[in-house]
């Protein structure tokens, strides 16, 4: 069985980096073809994609946010962790993780965590 | 980036009825399309990927067709549990997501 769940702040500051952990279990992310993937819905809205890392290190980032988001990986502790600098209060929202499924040059992402809402507020 | 719409934006069916959703991507996207259903308050459930394959344990009621640009999401048979709201995502390149369609029943 594979499951995901995210931790870290519930409320940042304004200008402050959030950190957040997924950690997971029921597969290796050293293991060829495996992907996790951060996502976020502010309050009421759509889902928006953030940043994906796969097995072999190789990270791909939202190009409106590249430069604030860095993800990586702790294999030996089964985490992906998404830091996201210069927070504003537009970056409130519930934060996911998700495992990518892929096959045959498609991809989908299953499972999800159960998300962590941030609020940004000074 | 590719632009997903869907419609309607929202929907009250009655139980029985067949639903349908549609997703519109702003460039041809092959069959790189996937369906998501979230309840309030829940993380997104995987229903449909690559536009037609169900995920194992999804109930097959659900279905999905389309290529190209246009998808379509069927609930045929809708259910009390099939509320919420359903976002297409589409995974040919950076990935998005469409603006989702809420599902009430009546």
């Amino acid at each position: 069985q594979i499951t995901l769940k995210e931790s870290g702040p519930t409320l940042v500051k304004p200008t402050q980096t959030l950190t957040l952990t997924c950690t997971f279990s029921g597969f290796s992310l050293n293991t060829s073809g495996v992907g996790m993937s951060w996502f976020r819905q502010p309050p009421g809205k759509a889902l928006e994609w953030l940043a994906l890392i796969y097995w072999d290190d190789a990270k791909h980032y939202r190009p409106s946010l590249n430069n604030r988001l860095t993800i990586t990986r702790d294999t030996s502790k089964n985490q992906v962790v998404l830091t996201m600098t210069n927070m504003d209060p537009v970056d409130t929202g519930t934060y996911y993780c998700a495992r990518l499924g892929y096959s045959d040059r498609l991809n989908w992402f299953d499972p999800w965590g159960q998300g962590t809402l941030v609020t940004v507020s000074s | 980036d590719i632009q997903m719409t869907q419609s309607p934006s929202s929907l009250s069916a009655s139980v029985g009825d067949r639903v349908t959703i549609s997703c519109r991507a702003s460039q041809r996207i092959g069959s790189s399309l996937n369906w998501y259903q979230q309840k309030p308050g829940k993380a997104p459930k995987l229903l449909v990927f690559g536009a037609s394959t169900l995920q194992s344990g999804i109930p097959s009621r659900f279905s999905g067709s389309g290529s190209g640009a246009d998808f379509t999401l069927t609930i045929t048979g809708l259910q009390p549990e099939d509320f919420g709201t359903y976002y297409c995502q589409q995974g040919y390149g950076t990935l998005t997501f469409g603006p989702g369609t809420k599902v009430d029943i009546k």
